[in-house]
């Protein structure tokens, strides 16, 4: 089995701070996605990744950029966070994009913004 | 585009009652439907998936069975403990096509009381 890591659990930043958080995983697994989970929105798709230093952008894109230069590890950057923000971000892997494929999470980096 | 709808917003049983869950989807094409279960603190853990329809996914005592003709995929269990206890979420993927447009419900809360 493997396992995704994502650091910091928990990240409190300041209205208009540009924040990293960070995912690895072991799986050896091609592609790599980030989530944002709001309570009672389900999860939407920031960004995604095929391979190494491949980017592709989800329905949620604005606001964020994102860097794969290993094939175990994606990171995410709020590019400027926005006041009293709070949401989960999760990471993700699957072996592949294809359409059936499961996706193993990270138990996510829960972020507030003062 | 394609949507999920599930039950929403929290379900509160006592330890031994029977669960339903609601999942209903509208997609263009033949999606493949599958259950992910979040336990709180963690991220989402895929619990099973049906690809054609009248196929039954099951896991952990929990069921669903994939119906075109009603486009559901109810998630089901005879006798809930209270380490059910979580968030459930329904999601569609597209069976021939991209991980990247997997849909999520808004998740539904299962609240199990001893």
């Amino acid at each position: 089995g493997g396992i995704i890591t994502q650091t910091p659990k928990f990240l409190i930043g300041q209205e208009g701070q540009k924040l990293t958080l960070k995912c690895q995983q072991n799986f050896n697994h091609d592609t790599m996605y980030w989530y944002r989970q709001d309570s009672g929105k389900g999860l939407r798709l920031i960004y995604y990744s095929i391979t190494e230093n491949d980017l592709q952008k989800g329905d949620l894109s604005e606001g964020y950029d994102a860097s794969r230069e290993k094939k175990s590890s994606f990171s995410l950057t709020v590019t400027s966070a926005q006041k009293n923000e709070m949401a989960v971000f999760l990471c993700a892997s699957s072996i592949s994009l294809a359409g059936a494929e499961t996706l193993y999470f990270g138990s996510g980096t829960r972020l507030t913004v003062l | 585009g394609d949507s999920v709808t599930q039950t929403e917003g929290q379900v509160a049983l006592s330890e031994e009652d029977f669960l339903t869950i609601h999942c209903n989807y509208s997609a263009s094409g033949y999606p493949a439907l599958f259950w992910y279960v979040q336990y709180p603190g963690e991220g989402p853990q895929f619990l099973f998936r049906a690809s054609r329809d009248k196929e039954k996914g099951s896991s952990r005592g929990f069921e669903a069975t994939y119906d075109k003709g009603t486009t559901s995929f109810h998630l089901r269990k005879a006798s809930v403990q209270e380490s059910d206890s979580a968030v459930y979420y329904c999601a569609l993927g597209d069976r021939g096509g991209s991980n990247a447009k997997l849909t999520f419900g808004k998740g539904t809360k299962l609240s199990v009381k001893s």
